[in-house]
């Protein structure tokens, strides 16, 4: 069964720090490109973050550069997300999320097809 | 950032009924449009993909269509188990891709 399994989320005081991971399982994790999405509390989807399938290629929302960092490890079929310097506006439940690309004509169309149950971080003094 | 609107924010609908949901970009995306499903608790779920392509295992009675600025998802008979909250999202720029607010579906 192709599976993500987010951890690591908790209460933190504003400034504080948390690294959150997801395990995925049931597919080839070294093969596809990966996504953090998040939502804050009654609130819409906000994507995070995106790692390519190497690690080689990063993509930041803007109001998470320069705090969160994103990185995987194949070997351990693992993905994380370093967030520093956290505010309470990241209050929010975190997906992991794979991304996927279908061939329609000759264009790439990119989507995120299998996301996990998510991680609640909860960042309050 | 491509920002996506969409409409309504909310609606009320019987089992039966045929559900549109409307969705604008502020430029152009092609069709480089998404929709996701989301339960109260639970993961989003992909239903369309390039705006129009049915994700595998996705009751035929979603559709999708649209391109350029302007998309739509169509549940052509409500069931008791689409009553959700939908999202639209871009994919034409992969450096940011942005989500719609979301449309819930509420029962009548």
């Amino acid at each position: 069964e192709v599976q993500l399994v987010e951890s690591g989320g908790g209460l933190v005081q504003p400034g504080g720090s948390l690294r959150l991971s997801c395990a995925a399982s049931g597919f080839t994790f070294s093969s596809y490109e990966m996504n953090w999405v998040r939502q804050a509390p009654g609130k819409g989807l906000e994507w995070v973050s995106y790692i390519s399938s190497s690690g080689s290629t990063i993509y930041y929302a803007d109001s998470v550069k320069g705090r969160f960092t994103i990185s995987r490890d194949n070997a351990k079929n693992s993905l994380y997300l370093q967030m520093n310097s956290l505010r309470a506006e990241d209050t929010a439940v975190y997906y992991c999320a794979r991304g996927t690309a279908a061939v329609l004509l000759y264009y790439y169309y990119y989507y995120m097809d299998v996301w996990g149950k998510g991680t609640t971080v909860t960042v309050s003094s | 950032d491509i920002q996506m609107t969409q409409s309504p924010s909310s609606l009320s609908a019987s089992v039966g009924d045929r559900v549109t949901i409307t969705c604008r970009a502020s430029q152009s995306i092609s069709s480089y449009l998404n929709w996701y499903q989301q339960k109260p608790g639970k993961a989003p779920k992909l239903l369309i993909y390039a705006a129009s392509s049915l994700q595998s295992g996705v009751p035929s009675r979603f559709s999708g269509s649209g391109s350029g600025t302007d998309f739509t998802l169509t549940i052509s008979s409500l069931q008791p188990e689409d009553f959700a909250t939908y999202y639209c999202q871009q994919s034409y720029s992969t450096l940011r891709p942005t989500f719609g607010g979301g449309t819930k579906v509420e029962i009548k």
